[in-house]
């Protein structure tokens, strides 16, 4: 089964700073997306960014971009400068491309804080 | 962008009683929509695959007489929560997947229910 660690359970950065959220999985795949959302205190769950595994560029989103190295299997988010507004829970996930089959799998999550 | 529609947004009810939570996409089909439950601080855990006209998937551990699944038309599934006791408290969150893209999932704002 896959799974997927994000060993920064709280990170905190200042405001208008860069930050990277780090995020691995275990996969026998070698064909599946990964993504980064975003859930603010509304709880709402906000997609971020998306990566497909057979793209060699790391994708990129405004102020968000991933570092996505497939052979050690890690997929990590950047903030550049960070606004108040990016504060929230992170979560990376993983699924796979099977049509109709859903198996994404969450990360436990990185609690992001910005200071003013 | 797409929207899925989840209703109620909280709910309280007495122990033994049942809940249905609606997941509703607004502006696309989805042959397929999920159910997640989230504790406090901790991740989303995929409960079941909601499969338009045929019965849902549960995952490992998820009691499908407990939550039953509904997903009787292409842009709403329910979910029912039977016999609620207080341990059943928790936030759910569907998901719907565009069935035009196979790619893309959206989230619904999610539930907080609470079970005195």
């Amino acid at each position: 089964a896959q799974t997927v660690t994000q060993s920064q359970p709280e990170m905190s950065v200042q405001e208008a700073e860069t930050v990277t959220l780090s995020c691995t999985y275990d996969t026998s795949e070698s064909d599946y997306y990964l993504f980064w959302y975003k859930q603010p205190p509304s709880r709402q769950m906000i997609l971020v960014i998306r990566q497909e595994a057979y793209k060699q560029q790391n994708a990129t989103e405004n102020r968000f971009s991933v570092n996505f190295q497939k052979a050690a299997k890690s997929f990590s988010l950047k903030i550049s400068d960070s606004q108040l507004g990016d504060a929230a829970m992170y979560f990376c996930a993983y699924r796979t491309p099977l049509k109709g089959n859903n198996d994404m799998r969450f990360g436990a999550g990185t609690r992001l804080t910005v200071k003013p | 962008g797409a929207v899925v529609s989840q209703h109620p947004s909280r709910v309280i009810c007495k122990s033994g009683t049942s809940v249905k939570i609606e997941c509703r996409s607004l502006d696309f089909q989805a042959t397929t929509m999920f159910w997640y439950r989230q504790f406090p601080k901790q991740s989303l855990m995929l409960m079941a695959t909601s499969n338009e006209g045929s019965k849902a998937t549960y995952e490992q551990g998820v009691e499908k007489d407990k939550f039953l699944i509904n997903h009787a038309s292409l842009t709403l599934s329910t979910l029912t929560v039977t016999s609620a006791h207080p341990e059943d408290s928790s936030f759910y969150i569907c998901s719907a997947r565009d069935t035009r893209t196979n790619e893309k999932l959206f989230f619904g704002s999610g539930t907080q229910l609470s079970v005195l």
